[in-house]
């Protein structure tokens, strides 16, 4: 079953802009993790935030985890061409990691 | 880091046939895959867990007998998809738990496009 909502479904900005992407989930969580999806590839994991973590930094991104809203944002800075793709928030919990619906991310030159 | 093999990236078969899929953690012992499914455009669907030498957890509303999953050994698992339709063209993706960032982080394979006429 589904654990995380996305919005926006889909963006898309310029290159050069900030891209801000928010997930929400039901139930409590050990972590929750970012990963990005290039068209029809594998997946890339971005960056994992523990329960225990409101904000998290790896280079051009940076998550936020409000666990009292169950809520998560990720941000991408000063955007690229090659960050177009689909990112999705994944929480972890039982054991298992259930993903989000995705949000498509396209970055026009 | 930890690396997941997933074989074949890609594969095509007529109707009715049945379809392999192996998922090889490369440089760490595995004790527990997951197999994913994702349509396109849209998001992956966890079909069922796997741990070494025992039978496998599916999802709610996977079929068992339609999917056969066999976790023979700590660095591979083998997903089969018995008498395939058209419906069962998807990309299936697996994923390992373990490796070198702690027992709980899963490494994803490349994925298996699989298409079936």
């Amino acid at each position: 079953s589904q654990q995380g909502e996305e919005d926006p479904q889909a963006l898309s900005i310029q290159e050069g802009e900030n891209a801000t992407m928010n997930c929400s989930y039901k139930t409590s969580i050990n972590n929750l993790q970012w990963y990005r999806q290039n068209s029809g590839r594998g997946l890339v994991h971005l960056i994992l935030i523990r329960s225990n973590e409101r904000e998290k930094h790896s280079g051009r991104l940076r998550v936020t985890l409000d666990t009292s809203k169950k809520s998560s944002s990720l941000l991408i800075t000063a955007s690229r061409a090659a960050d177009t793709a689909s990112y999705f928030c994944a929480t972890e919990g039982a054991q298992k990691l259930v993903f989000g619906q995705g949000t498509r991310l396209t970055i026009n030159p | 880091g930890a690396v997941v093999s997933q074989h074949p990236s890609r594969v095509i078969c007529k109707s009715g046939t049945s379809v392999k899929i192996e998922c090889r953690s490369l440089d760490f012992q595995a004790t527990t895959m997951f197999w994913y499914r994702q349509f396109p455009k849209q998001s992956l669907m966890l079909m069922a867990t796997s741990n070494e030498g025992s039978k496998a957890t599916y999802e709610q509303g996977v079929e068992k007998d339609k999917f056969l999953i066999n976790h023979a050994s700590l660095t591979l698992s083998t997903l089969t998809v018995t008498s395939a339709h058209p419906e069962d063209s998807s990309f299936y993706i697996c994923s390992a738990r373990g490796g070198w960032l702690g027992k709980n982080f899963q490494y994803f394979g490349a994925g298996t496009r699989l298409s079936v006429l």
